[in-house]
């Protein structure tokens, strides 16, 4: 059965402090690993997909890395506006369905 | 473009009774699934429609059915509600079953009391 963890539980940053969260996976065959963001009482905000391993997306302050075993979604120089829960998700190769991770939540202090 | 459509938003429900949630996906997208929300599982897999076939099912017993129709909208049944299927329940669609994006709707707050 597919295993997402996603670390840390919670984050929480000052304004222009970057880092990183990550999500390691367990899954008989990648079909893409998803990142998505949620903010409190609204639907999961589609972010990337990634495919292969050695891939990375960007978007504004945010750049998603995969490797065979994990993903890291890098939060550049981060405003208040990037709190939220970020959610990883894996799409297996053999089952469309989404597995997703328990979610990191990030507090971006001004 | 529109994005992905649930309703009711909110609603609340007595322990026994059933409920019905209804779900528009993006224009153009056929595939539409289904995931619940609670704070102590997280996001799970409920279902997924296709061209109007159930294509895959999650761990729920069978009180939780779903369908799709011709024009892609889906909904979702729970039938003989217990305190425990309170939850954000989500719709997701994509283009297809392989979606290269899976779109997320805003949920249905369901509380069961």
């Amino acid at each position: 059965e597919d295993q997402v963890t996603q670390s840390p539980e919670a984050l929480r940053l000052q304004e222009g402090e970057s880092s990183s969260l990550n999500c390691s996976y367990t899954v008989s065959g990648l079909r893409g690993l998803f990142w998505y963001r949620q903010d409190p009482g609204k639907g999961p905000e589609f972010l990337f997909t990634l495919y292969s391993a050695g891939e990375e997306k960007e978007k504004e302050r945010l750049k998603a890395t995969l490797t065979k075993k994990e993903s890291f979604l890098h939060i550049t120089a981060p405003k208040p506006e990037d709190s939220a829960t970020y959610l990883c998700a894996v799409q297996e190769r053999e089952d469309y369905k989404l597995s997703f991770g328990a979610g990191t939540t990030v507090t971006v202090r001004a | 473009k529109a994005g992905v459509t649930q309703t009711p938003r909110y609603l609340i429900k007595t322990r026994g009774q059933q409920v019905t949630l209804s779900c528009s996906p993006i224009s153009g997208h056929r595939s539409v699934s289904w995931y619940q929300q609670t704070p102590g599982q997280g996001l799970q897999f409920l279902f997924e429609y296709f061209s109007e076939t159930q294509r895959n099912k999650g761990n729920f017993p069978g009180r939780f059915s779903g369908r799709q129709f011709s024009n892609s909208r889906s909904e979702m049944n729970v039938s003989t509600l217990e305190l425990g299927d309170s939850a954000l329940y989500l719709c997701a669609s994509s283009l297809g079953l392989a979606g290269n994006t899976i779109y997320f709707g805003e949920g249905s707050w369901l509380t069961v009391v």
